[in-house]
């Protein structure tokens, strides 16, 4: 079926450095996706959004970057810190009821 | 303003024991979902509604019931506990724009 999956299983970073995490979705007709952030023993916590007629959005020290012709999503953590060690996530959105659909995560680790 | 609160946050179960996690919002969303996760994956959705009095089956449903009697309750059901029902439980809701999640139901069988 449809899924969202994530390149990196785990990506190790710098303190200070960009970080890009990857993520190649199969629905080409999905029209949202977000990117989330899970810290261990927490649910996931919203970073950034974009719809597909977009294909760049920033937000604070994060940009999402859409590439629709090769289903593909990236997020990019500028100057990384330790408070950004997590697993990150790509979702996309299918369907009338908004369902929310999850890779598999990336695990973030950031080296002093 | 709460969000979205689940409870219990962890439960032990033997095989074959029933229960319900609890699932409520204050933010009078009318979708809500269930998702588990499993360790070092994402989530997976085991059953949503899109309003009261509605609901649906997810990607995961087998083992699983769910009711939507009011706006602000989403409970999930587990008939009979198994092994394979070890897992994080999250609750969802969203009323069009972003997504709150509660903290998360951390359930073993055994």
């Amino acid at each position: 079926g449809e899924s969202v999956g994530l390149h990196l299983p785990t990506l190790s970073v710098q303190e200070g450095d960009n970080s890009i995490i990857n993520c190649a979705y199969s629905n080409s007709a999905s029209d949202y996706f977000i990117w989330y952030k899970q810290e261990s023993g927490k649910g996931p916590q919203f970073i950034i959004d974009i719809r597909s007629n977009m294909d760049k959005r920033q937000g604070q020290r994060v940009t999402v970057l859409l590439n629709k012709t090769v289903k593909h999503l990236s997020l990019q953590i500028a100057a990384t810190q330790p408070g950004d060690s997590a697993v990150y996530f790509c979702a996309e959105i299918t369907g009338t009821a908004s369902k929310l659909t999850f890779g598999t995560g990336t695990r973030l680790q950031v080296t002093l | 303003n709460a969000g979205v609160t689940q409870t219990p946050k962890f439960r032990i179960l033997k095989i074959g024991q029933s229960m319900t996690l609890q699932c409520t919002q204050d933010m009078n969303h009318n979708y809500m979902y269930w998702y588990r996760q499993d360790p070092g994956m994402g989530l997976k959705l085991i059953y949503y509604s899109v309003g009261a009095g509605i609901t649906d089956k997810g990607e995961v449903p087998n083992g699983y019931n769910v009711s939507r009697s009011t706006t602000e309750d989403f409970p999930l059901r587990l008939e009979l506990a198994a092994p394979s029902q070890t897992s994080v439980y999250f609750c969802a809701s969203t009323g069009g724009g972003g997504y709150t999640f509660g903290s998360g139901t951390r359930l073993t069988v055994v």
